[in-house]
């Protein structure tokens, strides 16, 4: 049974920082491995998604790995704004995607 | 393009009622899934849908719970008899066909609050 684990549960640091978050999954025969913002009170915007052939994807600040051999992924956010104050959430599967519980991000500034 | 459309927003019921959660996929998306996020818990699948079809419904649980997607009109979640511990948040999401490999889009949820 996959489980997902996100480290660490809450990560607070001043504006302009950057930082990881990281995530680990039991099963290292994932299909994909996506990461989701959630913001208070509403639903979750996919940031970036890695299949299970590549290694790394980029969008902007983000930046994701993947190690399927050591069931491990970062997401790196550079220079840090308080507008990047959200839930990180990370998921591995398809359509039936596996949760992990998150990292509560506050960017104070 | 509007996105996963999710109604309503908030839902309140007292125990023993019936609660209908309504979810629109994006246009062109013919793939359904509901996810529920429990207090302090993480999102966990429930059912993965497409049209007048359950693919895969090994999350819901096995009693008072179901789920459709018609060939017209939204996909629903039914939950009879609703208990406190069914207060939760409950999320749509949907991907177009024949795309194991894309990303899933995510509805606004509904939050169920059971008296």
């Amino acid at each position: 049974k996959q489980e997902v684990t996100q480290i660490p549960a809450a990560l607070s640091v001043p504006e302009g920082e950057n930082l990881v978050l990281n995530c680990s999954f039991t099963d290292s025969a994932i299909y994909n491995l996506q990461w989701f913002r959630q913001d208070p009170g509403k639903g979750l915007t996919s940031l970036l998604l890695i299949q299970s052939s590549q290694r790394e994807q980029t969008s902007g600040r983000l930046n994701a790995s993947l190690d399927k051999s050591s069931g491990r992924s970062t997401l790196y956010i550079a220079a840090s704004q308080p507008g990047d104050s959200a839930t990180y959430l990370c998921a591995v599967g398809a359509q039936k995607l596996v949760f992990g519980q998150g990292t509560r991000l506050t960017i104070n500034p | 393009n509007a996105g996963v459309m999710q109604n309503p927003r908030h839902l309140v019921r007292r125990r023993g009622q019936e609660a209908r959660l309504r979810c629109s996929p994006m246009k062109g998306h013919s793939h359904v899934y509901w996810y529920r996020q429990l207090p302090e818990e993480g999102l966990k699948f429930m059912v993965y849908l497409q049209k007048e079809n359950i693919i895969d419904e090994s999350g819901m649980p096995k009693e008072r719970f179901s789920a459709e997607f018609p060939k017209e009109g939204p996909s629903i979640l039914r939950i009879q008899q609703v208990v406190r511990g069914d207060s939760a948040a409950y999320f749509c999401a949907s991907s177009p066909p024949g795309t194991e490999d894309e990303k899933l889009f995510f509805g606004s949820g509904t939050q169920l609050s059971v008296l």
